[in-house]
């Protein structure tokens, strides 16, 4: 079985500029989760969706920040404008239900010079 | 919100010799206790997960134990091998929310 899918891997861009992470969690999961990682902050919790409705953006560090699921095989995670501070390794998690083990992609690391 | 605590954030033993990683939690209802192993350029691995109705859990050389009235939980390596060297992240849920520790860097000497 594939598991979750990222793209891109890496991200360079500058600052000002929009930034669109890509997400294919696993096949008959029905929860997703974008994680934010920093070596300040670890492991950060932005948003997670349900059956494709989002139900906890309080992660979600500020308004340039938009999450969606437009279908139970594909998620964005929006930056626009991107910002320095934005730097960080982004990941993508999804589980059978909201209770259950979270499966991790490989992340996608962005910079934004 | 929940708050966990991870030690320590560095830990070096030789190879064959066995590694402890302890948290704490700070909110009683969490009752989901995963353990995740990362290595360089990936993402967290699922490696073993512990429930609040059980106190250990043991696959092959990995195991966890958790003390409730404490809010403590431990993950054990025994045998270490090179390969185990890795950052380890515990995290404690309650069902919708993952908290995680900072993470403790694992290095296994050969």
């Amino acid at each position: 079985d594939a598991g979750v899918i990222q793209s891109p891997r890496h991200e360079v861009t500058e600052m000002g500029q929009e930034v669109t992470l890509r997400c294919k969690p696993i096949s008959g999961h029905n929860s997703l989760f974008w994680y934010r990682q920093t070596m300040m902050r670890g492991l950060e919790l932005l948003i997670y969706f349900n059956n494709n409705v989002p139900i906890d953006d309080s992660g979600m560090p500020e308004d340039r920040f938009s999450a969606k699921m437009p279908n139970a095989s594909f998620s964005t995670l929006k930056i626009q404008p991107s910002e320095p501070r934005d730097s960080a390794v982004y990941f993508c998690a999804s589980s059978r239900d909201r209770a259950y083990e979270q499966y991790f992609g490989p992340g996608t690391r962005l910079t934004v010079t | 919100g929940e708050n966990v605590e991870q030690h320590p954030s560095t830990l070096s033993v030789q190879e064959g010799d066995s590694a402890v990683i302890k948290c704490t939690y700070s909110d009683s209802a969490s009752n989901y206790f995963p353990w995740y192993k990362q290595e360089l350029g990936k993402g967290p691995q699922l490696i073993i997960d512990i429930r609040s109705n059980v106190g250990e859990k043991k696959d092959q050389r990995i195991a966890v134990t958790l003390n409730k009235t404490a809010k403590h939980f431990s993950l054990h390596i025994t045998e270490t091998q090179p390969e185990d060297s890795a950052v380890y992240f515990c995290a404690a849920s309650k069902g919708n929310q993952f908290y995680f520790g900072t993470g403790t860097s694992l290095t296994v000497i050969p």
